[in-house]
């Protein structure tokens, strides 16, 4: 199975609410990062943060990793329907020469 | 715009045709990829270039054919393909070198081939 899986798989929620969204992996990482894509078009990076960190903020983004469940989340706060998209969460292991996606959350804010 | 573009944008092709996806970066990085992105499934990488050289093919059938001329351009020389290749393709650079580890890709907006 792959080494990053998002939960949960798709998200709907008002404007103005948070979205928060979450990632597990299997195997020792160097680094985590989230990507958004909207629909039918290419990743945009979001977020990166090292094993050695546990919170990173940028804008409305907030993202905790937890090494010892092997976890990372995502939230966005006061979302807006231009947070409308997809978010994938993609693994850097230890051996560090390639990024591995997960399935991704397809989140919709509606207006 | 992320520096990464991608042509054609959309892409429909017999199974019996021959085509080529581009992807130039603008951002000085060494480093280059194609994934696959089919519906419900993960992203899927296919190839990796590192200074020009293939470091990567995982494992991807040979009817894709990826060609790297310098480090700012890179083809996937497409031919006999099947339905189930239809897909969005996705090309994204890095900088290597600096970093012992993979850090940020950029990636293109993607072609959408349909395989008839």
């Amino acid at each position: 199975s792959q080494q990053g899986e998002e939960d949960p798989q798709a998200l709907s929620i008002q404007e103005g609410e948070n979205a928060t969204m979450n990632c597990s992996y299997k195997t020792s990482i160097n680094n985590l990062q989230w990507y958004r894509q909207n629909s039918g078009r290419g990743l945009v990076h979001l977020i990166l943060i090292r094993s050695n960190e546990r919170e990173k903020h940028s804008g409305r983004l907030r993202v905790t990793l937890d090494t010892s469940k092997k976890s990372s989340s995502l939230l966005i706060t006061a979302s807006r329907a231009a947070d409308t998209a997809s978010y994938f969460c993609a693994t850097v292991t230890a051996a560090g020469n390639k990024l591995t996606f997960g399935g991704g959350t397809r989140v919709l804010v509606k207006p | 715009e992320t520096g990464v573009t991608q042509t054609p944008r959309h892409l429909v092709m017999g199974m019996t045709n021959k085509k080529s996806l581009k992807c130039e970066q603008h951002l000085g990085h060494n480093a280059m990829y194609w994934y696959k992105q089919s519906a419900k499934k993960p992203l899927e990488l296919m190839f990796v270039y590192n200074f020009k050289e293939q470091t990567e093919n995982n494992s991807v059938p040979s009817r894709f054919s990826p060609e790297c001329p310098n480090s700012s351009h890179l083809f996937l020389h497409l031919h006999t393909l099947q339905p189930e290749d239809s897909a969005l393709y996705l090309c994204a650079s890095s900088q290597e070198g600096l970093a012992e580890y993979q850090e940020t890709q950029y990636f293109g907006p993607g072609t959408r081939l349909l395989v008839l």
